[in-house]
């Protein structure tokens, strides 16, 4: 099993520039979940979902943040204008259906806006 | 509000040892728990996982206790290693709510 896939692995853009971060879930995997990460805040949840449904958005900061998931193995991140607070790494976890809730992490995208 | 939080920001141990790293929890509803461990530059790995209905689970080097009257967990490495040196985070959730919530996780340095 190729495990949860993002890309790219680091971005650099500018403030203001659209970003948009991409990811694979596991194959057969119905819960797919974005987290940011920081220094400061650590791990935090932006939204996730089931069977492409957005369940809870409540983490995502602000407007300027989107996600979408038009099939099961596809998901995106957008953030439109990005700033330079929006820095971080930013993971995706996919998580099955069935069994325990152990979310399977991919490798991050790690994002700089300067 | 609910929250996951570690003792101990940084745990630094000679190689061969025991390693024990503590987590508490404040959400008396929470009822699964998961250690993970992430090395530099890498994504949160799966190491171990209980529930609440237990207060003791054992896996290849590891185990993790639970104890829900005071809220806290800890996950033992057993002759740690070089490569165990990472980051370790304690994440619980509850029935239904299938999100995860994170501590600030534990540095674990292993020393040669």
């Amino acid at each position: 099993d190729a495990g949860v896939i993002q890309s790219p692995r680091h971005e650099v853009t500018e403030m203001g520039q659209e970003v948009t971060l991409r990811c694979k879930p596991i194959s057969g995997h119905d819960y797919l979940f974005w987290y940011r990460q920081t220094m400061m805040r650590g791990l935090e949840l932006l939204i996730y979902f089931n069977n492409n449904v957005p369940i809870d958005d409540s983490g995502m900061p602000e407007d300027r943040f989107s996600a979408k998931m038009p099939n099961a193995s596809f998901s995106t991140l957008k953030i439109q204008p990005s700033e330079p607070r929006d820095s971080a790494v930013y993971f995706c976890a996919s998580s099955p259906v069935d069994g325990a809730d152990t979310q399977y992490f991919g490798p991050g995208t790690r994002l700089t806006v300067l | 509000g609910e929250s996951v939080g570690l003792h101990l920001p940084t745990l630094s141990v000679q190689e061969g040892d025991n390693s024990i790293i503590n987590c508490a929890y404040s959400n008396s509803a929470s009822d699964y728990f998961i250690w993970y461990k992430q090395e530099s530059g890498k994504g949160p790995q799966f190491i171990i996982d209980i529930r609440s209905n237990m207060d003791k689970r054992q896996g290849q080097r590891v185990t993790v206790l639970l104890n829900k009257t005071v809220k806290h967990l800890s996950l033992q490495i057993a002759a740690t290693q070089p490569g165990d040196s990472a980051v370790y985070f304690c994440a619980e959730t509850h029935t239904g709510r299938r999100a995860l919530t994170f501590g600030s996780g534990t540095r674990l340095q292993v020393q040669p």
